[in-house]
């Protein structure tokens, strides 16, 4: 059975801070994985998707890179902002074509001015 | 953009109560899903729909049905609300595995 982890938990940083959120899944036979953004209250915002047979996404200041055989994806985010705040999510698409999403718990993210 | 639209932010309702959750999308899309999201569980899969009247139970289906009469929209019914289904539910649709997944806002319900 896919799990799906997310280290930290939690993450406070100061303005300004590159940083690396963590996502590992425990089975390699995925089609995709996906970077989420989530505001308190509010619903799921899609940051990046990664192919299985890609290596790595970019999208402004958002690099997310995946290795599948080591069952690992990081989302690099550069010179952070307040507004960076909220939990990032990271989900894979199993084996199944259906698209049915395996989340992780999440970490969020706190960026002090 | 795609827009997936739910028809409540938040819902009180009873205990015993026969619940109706709307979920519709503009890009049509074939597959459409219901998630709960809940503190220390995360984001469960309660229900599927890959085509119209079609459907696959998720993870949870327990207590829910689901309804698919139109492509553009999917209904989550709680048959009989308990207060162990008070959580935030999300939908989303998507055009195949390889495409990205697209969240609604949620809707808070509240069962008491």
């Amino acid at each position: 059975k896919q799990e799906v982890t997310q280290i930290p938990a939690a993450l406070s940083v100061p303005e300004g801070e590159n940083l690396v959120l963590n996502c590992s899944f425990t089975d390699s036979a995925i089609y995709n994985l996906q970077w989420f953004r989530q505001d308190p209250g509010k619903g799921l915002t899609s940051l990046l998707l990664i192919q299985s047979s890609q290596r790595e996404q970019t999208s402004g200041r958002l690099n997310a890179s995946l290795d599948k055989s080591s069952g690992r994806s990081t989302l690099y985010i550069a010179a952070s902002q307040p507004g960076d705040s909220a939990t990032y999510l990271c989900a894979v698409v199993g084996s199944s074509n259906t698209g049915k999403l395996i989340f992780g718990q999440g970490t969020t993210l706190q960026v002090k001015p | 953009d795609v827009k997936v639209t739910q028809s409540s932010r938040y819902l009180v309702k009873r205990t015993g109560e026969k619940v109706f959750l709307e979920c519709v999308q503009d890009m049509d899309h074939e597959n459409m899903f219901w998630y709960r999201q809940d503190p220390g569980l995360g984001l469960r899969l309660i229900y599927f729909s890959y085509d119209v009247k079609m459907k696959e139970k998720g993870d949870i289906p327990e207590g829910y049905s689901v309804s698919r009469e139109k492509k553009e929209r999917f209904s989550l019914i709680l048959e009989s609300a308990s207060t162990n289904q008070t959580s935030m539910y999300l939908c989303a649709s998507t055009d195949g595995a390889h495409q990205p997944q697209h969240f609604g806002d949620g809707t808070r319900l509240s069962i008491l």
